[in-house]
């Protein structure tokens, strides 16, 4: 299995609201990560859990929480949201100290009104 | 040709002809590279890799070349076709840790 899946594949909220994203994989990478992308732009890291631990934070607002539940899914929690963080969220898997190539996931296109 | 504007540079290519896509990247301390390439709608794609113990690299139909003097990658793209139109990443970063993506580069390929 070299699948990435993401849901929802995309996501309406309003500024008030509660939702959270889910990334799984049957791959065994034990690295996981967070992307946000705008449009136009490169992906940009939020956050990363080697071996269901938090290991990077790049300074993300707190409403935005991720967990790493188990060695195959990572969520990304979502609480009042603002307009800009409409963007593409993307997952992302590898294992480090590997030659294992890294696989991004489809990603989740999220809209905050 | 290449052009740089107010978005993302294009190359634009003739089918059947080879592509070279380049990128800059700063950190000399980044022993570690990788190519995206992203289609509209679509999450970054892994095309290929290399180490910076390596000049370079060659994949079906790609290779990246490193030149780590000058801090400077390219990716080949040889007889590209119109599905290898897309945006293209760089990303440098320490091997097993986190990346840094480059702007991007659009490739548009004309039939």
């Amino acid at each position: 299995d070299t699948e990435v899946t993401q849901t929802p594949k995309h996501l309406v909220m309003g500024m008030t609201n509660k939702k959270s994203l889910k990334c799984e994989q049957h791959m065994g990478h034990r690295a996981m990560y967070w992307y946000k992308q705008k449009a136009k732009k490169p992906p940009e890291l939020m956050f990363v859990y080697s071996y269901e631990k938090l290991s990077i934070n790049e300074s993300v607002p707190s409403r935005f929480s991720p967990e790493c539940p188990n060695s195959s899914l990572l969520n990304l929690h979502l609480h009042a949201l603002q307009p800009e963080d409409s963007a593409l969220y993307l997952c992302d898997i590898t294992t480090p100290g590997t030659e294992e190539t890294q696989y991004f996931g489809p990603g989740t296109r999220l809209l905050v009104l | 040709g290449e052009s740089v504007g107010l978005h993302l540079p294009t190359l634009s290519v003739q089918e059947g002809d080879n592509s070279i896509i380049n990128c800059a990247y700063s950190n000399s301390a980044s022993d570690y590279f990788i190519w995206y390439k992203q289609e509209s709608g679509k999450g970054p794609q892994f095309i290929i890799d290399i180490r910076s113990n390596m000049d370079k690299r060659q994949g079906q139909r790609v290779t990246v070349l490193l030149n780590k003097t000058v801090k400077h990658l390219s990716l080949q793209i040889a007889a590209t076709q119109p599905g290898d139109s897309a945006v293209y990443f760089c990303a440098e970063g320490p091997y097993g840790n986190k990346l840094v993506f480059g702007a991007g580069t659009i490739l548009r390929v004309k039939s």
